[in-house]
Order: structure tokens, then sequence, then C-alpha cells
């Protein structure tokens, strides 16, 4: 069974341009959320999606959004980017959708924003 | 507001010594808790959790974790280090009460074992 796949796997942008990253979860999986890594602040919490439908969101600014499509992939979007928002960027995927399966986690997009 | 603690930023530990990685959890209902581990140039991979039933859960490589609800703690532990153990070790948690479809990270733990 193939793993999460993210694309890109590396971005390079610059200030007040807008990112769009992909994420597609394993074959069966409807949840799908979104984290940021950073040095400093370890995973933050974006987006959990289930069966379309953002469930929940964390402490980020409307300039983060996302959504997810009937097959289960998922996009996030980030508009005027700014130099904070260089991290690395992970999708995990689940089966079903009452969080008692672990995560599964893609390699991450890496976006360094100049 | 559910949160988690992995009080120790590193542990260092010599091969063939018992580790224990610490993490301690806040939430409004029932949690249920994880450990990933994220070795050098490699993704996040699950090492185990615990949702329901027994307090002490093993999970992959030798590793096991002990939920104990009054101390709101689920730590992390193997009886033997390896140096191949060495890696960011992640504490998760998710809070069961309606609403709480998130999960949330500890901030990780560095282990380095010695040869």
């Amino acid at each position: 069974k193939a793993g999460v796949t993210q694309t890109p796997r590396y971005l390079i942008k610059t200030r007040g341009q807008q990112v769009t990253l992909s994420c597609s979860p394993i074959s069966g999986h409807r949840s799908v959320s979104w984290y940021q890594q950073t040095p400093g602040q370890g995973l933050q919490f974006l987006f959990e999606y289930f069966s379309e439908t953002q469930r929940n969101k964390g402490n980020f600014p409307g300039r983060f959004s996302g959504r997810q499509f009937s097959n289960s992939r998922s996009e996030m979007n980030v508009s005027t980017l700014e130099l904070g928002d260089s991290a690395l960027y992970l999708c995990a995927s689940s089966l079903g959708q009452y969080g008692v399966n672990e995560q599964f986690f893609g390699p991450g997009t890496r976006l360094t924003v100049l | 507001a559910q949160s988690v603690a992995q009080p120790e930023d590193q542990v260092n530990v010599a091969e063939g010594n018992p580790l224990t990685v610490k993490c301690t959890y806040s939430v409004s209902g029932n949690p249920y808790l994880f450990w990933y581990v994220q070795y050098p140039n490699r993704g996040l991979q699950f090492l185990l959790k615990y949702i329901t039933g027994d307090n002490l859960v093993k999970g992959s490589y030798g590793f096991e974790a002990e939920f104990n609800k009054s101390q709101t703690s689920f730590h992390l532990k193997k009886p033997s280090a390896l140096v191949s153990d060495s890696a960011l070790y992640f504490c998760a948690v998710r809070d069961t009460n309606t609403g709480g479809f998130k999960t949330i990270f500890g901030a990780g733990t560095r282990l380095f074992v010695k040869a």
C-alpha cells in the first residue's frame, strides 16, 4: 500500500506570494490533518478534515486555508506569505473518524519564504 | 483546551541503560494518547497508543508506555536503549470531548543514546 504523498517536496517563494500544497492520503483513509513543523515550535496543528468537512482548525491566521476533495486528497493554501511561514508542512492521514487510529505522515513539504 | 507537555528538550542515556521520555497532558474529556518518533531525514512514525484498557501499552521497537490518569502522564520507556533509538520523540493527545477533532503534539524530546 502506498504511503502518504505530498507535493511538492520543496518550495521557495518570496514574501507576498501564495502557495498551494497537496496531500494524497493512504488509500481508504478519509481523515487528513495538516501540521506546521518548525524547530522552535514543534508540530503545530493546522486543520483536520474528514469526508470533505473541516472539523477543526488550529490557531493560525486566515491566510492559512485548506480543503478536502471527494477522493480524500487534500490541499492547503497560504496566501500573502510571510518570512515566518518558512517551515516543514506535514500531512497525515488516518483510518476512521473518531481519532482512535494512529496517523500516517507524509514526508512533508519544506517551504522557504525569502 | 487540550495540551501536552514534554518537560525535557533532550534526554541522554548510555546504550544498554533504561530510558524514559516524559509526557504529561491536559484534556477536558478522556484522552487518546500517542507516541511518535522522527528519525533524521525520515518522516514521523507511530510507536504506540493508549485508547482504553490496560494502562501499560507496548509498541514498536521494544518501547512501552504507561498511562497514569491521576498524574495525567504517559511516559515512554524502554528497558535497554540502543544507539539506533537516537531520534526525536513526540507525545500527542486527542481529547474525546465533542468537538475535539484535533491531535495536539508536544514540543518533542531529542533522545541521544551514547555507545
